[in-house]
């Protein structure tokens, strides 16, 4: 099984909808959780950190169950920049590890 | 700032070359990772350094694969000999350990390597 879990879709959406996105991770060690956006044929970059009591950025909301081990992302109002493939990332402080373990992610698409 | 800068960006070589990919972290950074990204595998840990020094190299596939770091500003990641099954995107990413950071990573824009 893998440390992190999403769904890979595609997620095709029209313009203005709300999509939501969810990943699982297996050790309840971890501590630190993200969700990183990776446009094709770039890097990942850092899209939002994930806090414990949720978290919003614009329309982007972030919320974290720890007993349930389950991350989600929703973006509200869709744009067509927001087309990409979003990663669930999460880390652990366990035995000093500093790195980052990414789901596989899922991609979306979003359409006029 | 540059950013984590990684060169070369395109590498295309013949199976049992030996391939050097480098990388420049950013500035005051004290941790530098390695990762690997496939469309089978996803994005992978490879190693990752401490102030220069390695802490994780669970990561890395076998004996072929080899990192390190001399100084605070360069780190090389070298196959040797290389393999058609080693392309892939090699990611470098830096980070801070500033309390006033979330442990957000900065990566490099990747390395595309093709081992034919």
């Amino acid at each position: 099984r893998k440390e992190v879990e999403q769904d890979p879709g595609p997620f095709n959406v029209p313009e203005g909808a709300t999509v939501a996105f969810n990943c699982t991770y297996s050790n309840s060690a971890s501590q630190s959780f993200f969700w990183y956006r990776q446009d094709c044929r770039k890097e990942p970059k850092l899209l939002m950190s994930v806090y414990s009591s949720g978290n919003e950025d614009g329309r982007f909301t972030a919320q974290l169950n720890r007993a349930s081990q389950y991350i989600s992302l929703l973006i509200r109002d869709s744009k067509l920049s927001d087309s990409a493939t979003y990663l669930c990332v999460v880390s652990g402080k366990d035995t000093g590890r500093r790195a980052l373990t990414f789901g596989s992610g899922t991609r979306l698409q979003v359409q006029p | 700032d540059a950013g984590v800068i990684q060169s070369p960006r395109h590498e295309v070589t013949e199976m049992g070359q030996e391939v050097t990919l480098r990388c420049k972290p950013i500035s005051g950074h004290d941790y530098l990772f390695w990762y690997r990204q496939t469309m089978m595998r996803g994005l992978e840990l490879l190693i990752y350094f401490n102030n220069n020094v390695p802490i994780d190299d669970s990561g890395m596939p076998e004996d072929r694969f080899s990192a390190k770091m001399p100084n605070a500003s360069f780190s090389t990641l070298k196959i040797q000999p290389s393999e058609p099954r080693d392309s892939a995107v090699y990611f470098c990413a830096s980070r801070t350990d500033s309390p006033n950071r979330y442990n957000e990573q900065f990566f490099g824009p990747g390395t595309r390597l093709t081992v034919l």
